[in-house]
């Protein structure tokens, strides 16, 4: 079973309005990331957080992105104003101490009409 | 140009027949070497991870190798289970440890 839970499975939403995804880690990890995976393409990094601050970004990770732990255990990411092309899957990743492995979630299609 | 190579894009085995995929890279200085496999509509599981030359990791019917310039993932009498898309994955230069630039993958298919 993944370590992380992300909510929900699939999203469907139209151009423009803005969508939360949702990721639950099971234990306790320090290092929250957020990937996405095109369809047919390459899984690509978005995102990294730790100590509830943004470590690095990636060149997608623009001004319409957005991501917070709200109460210490839900980790989002938050795209304010869809659009077509951030019709993907999203998956949240996670890590602990060391060189303990990044795990991921089953991730959450969202598709933007 | 792609930092991360894998190869074949897609392979066709029988069950039982064994054979290996390739993931060569070019980023200097490499600070880990991810495999995962991923089934359609899932997130990547994770493998293995190797930091030097010459060091190999296995599990069940998979095992990886790693040189200076490639890393392999030997699938010995693979089983139909077997089948899925395998991604090798390695931080970038300067990068944290887990901003990691994926391959596309090689996806497996084993055949009864």
């Amino acid at each position: 079973e993944p370590e992380v839970t992300q909510t929900p499975s699939h999203q469907v939403t139209q151009m423009g309005q803005e969508v939360i995804l949702r990721c639950v880690p099971i234990s306790n990890h320090l290092y929250f990331y957020w990937y996405r995976q095109i369809l047919g393409q390459k899984v690509e990094f978005l995102v990294s957080f730790y100590n509830n601050e943004i470590s690095e970004k990636s060149e997608i990770f623009d001004d319409q992105f957005s991501v917070e732990r709200p109460d210490g255990s839900n980790f989002t990411l938050k795209i304010r104003s869809t659009k077509l092309e951030d019709s993907a899957m999203y998956f949240c990743a996670v890590a602990g101490q060391g060189h303990s492995p990044l795990h991921f979630g089953n991730g959450t299609r969202l598709t933007v009409t | 140009e792609d930092q991360v190579t894998q190869s074949p894009e897609a392979l066709r085995l029988q069950e039982g027949e064994s054979s290996s995929l390739n993931c060569s890279y070019t980023v200097s200085g490499l600070r880990g070497l991810f495999w995962y496999r991923q089934d359609p509509g899932k997130g990547p599981e994770f493998l293995f991870t190797l930091y030097s030359a010459g060091e190999e990791k296995e599990k069940e019917r998979l095992k990886a190798t790693l040189t200076k310039k490639e890393s392999f993932l030997h699938i010995t009498a693979p089983k139909p289970e077997d089948s899925a898309t395998y991604l090798c994955a390695v931080p970038l230069p300067g990068a944290g440890s887990y901003q990691l630039t994926f391959g596309k993958g090689t996806k497996l298919s084993v055949i009864p």
